[in-house]
């Protein structure tokens, strides 16, 4: 059964705090995603990776940047956390192909005090 | 560069009565669609795709789509709901031939299921 993991589901850090949001695949894709949650905004982007070692910026990659050293972990960093960064993070990945299904996993949510 | 319109930021609806949630795209080329939903405090998953062929897709959970070209639209039908069908709903887009191969969501609809 296909399967994405993120490191955890609650968070909460403290303005100024480095913070490591971590997600892992075990299916062997190729792509990896970012994605920030927020009512009435629906899923921005924030990164995305095509390979290892690969990423591009989405939406709202400000604040934001991302670490692919092996294929099946991707990790999302928020190098100086802020309140405004206090939101839902969803990581996906998908194989190759523009028409495959992503993978979504279960969520963190990050509050920043 | 390609968008989504989900109409319905919410629709309400009564237990064993028919919904239709609304997508609406637009885009220079092809495109591939797909429906997926995210239920309370979980990640979003796959309801139905369409890629090519018949333009009525079935999906998991009674769950149906038809894709209108002329209309670029991409409407989620269910003829009844249930309570556990409660969650919010998102539409989505990708270009099926070359520009980017990052898809496009829309705003998500949140269907509210009372008994």
């Amino acid at each position: 059964d296909v399967k994405v993991t993120q490191s955890s589901r609650y968070l909460v850090k403290r303005t100024g705090e480095k913070v490591f949001l971590e997600c892992v695949q075990d299916m062997d894709h190729e792509n990896m995603f970012w994605y920030r949650q927020d009512p009435g905004l629906g899923l921005r982007l924030i990164y995305f990776s095509y390979d290892v070692k690969m990423k591009e910026k989405g939406d709202i990659p400000e604040g934001y940047s991302v670490s692919r050293e092996k294929k099946e972990r991707f990790s999302l960093i928020l190098e100086s956390a802020s309140t405004n960064q206090t939101s839902m993070y969803l990581c996906a990945s998908r194989d190759r192909g523009y028409s495959d299904t992503q993978y979504f996993g279960p969520g963190t949510r990050l509050t920043v005090l | 560069a390609q968008s989504v319109t989900q109409l319905d930021s919410q629709v309400p609806v009564f237990e064993e009565a028919p919904v239709e949630l609304r997508c609406n795209y637009s885009s220079s080329v092809s495109v591939y669609l797909f429906w997926y939903v995210q239920y309370p405090n979980q990640g979003l998953q796959l309801l139905l795709k369409y890629l090519s062929g018949s333009t009525l897709v079935k999906g998991i959970n009674g769950f149906e789509a038809e894709f209108n070209k002329s209309q670029t639209s991409f409407h989620l039908r269910k003829p009844s709901v249930h309570i556990s069908d409660t969650a919010e709903y998102f539409c989505a887009v990708i270009p099926a031939s070359g520009g980017s191969y990052i898809p496009t969501f829309g705003r998500g609809t949140s269907l509210i299921v009372h008994p």
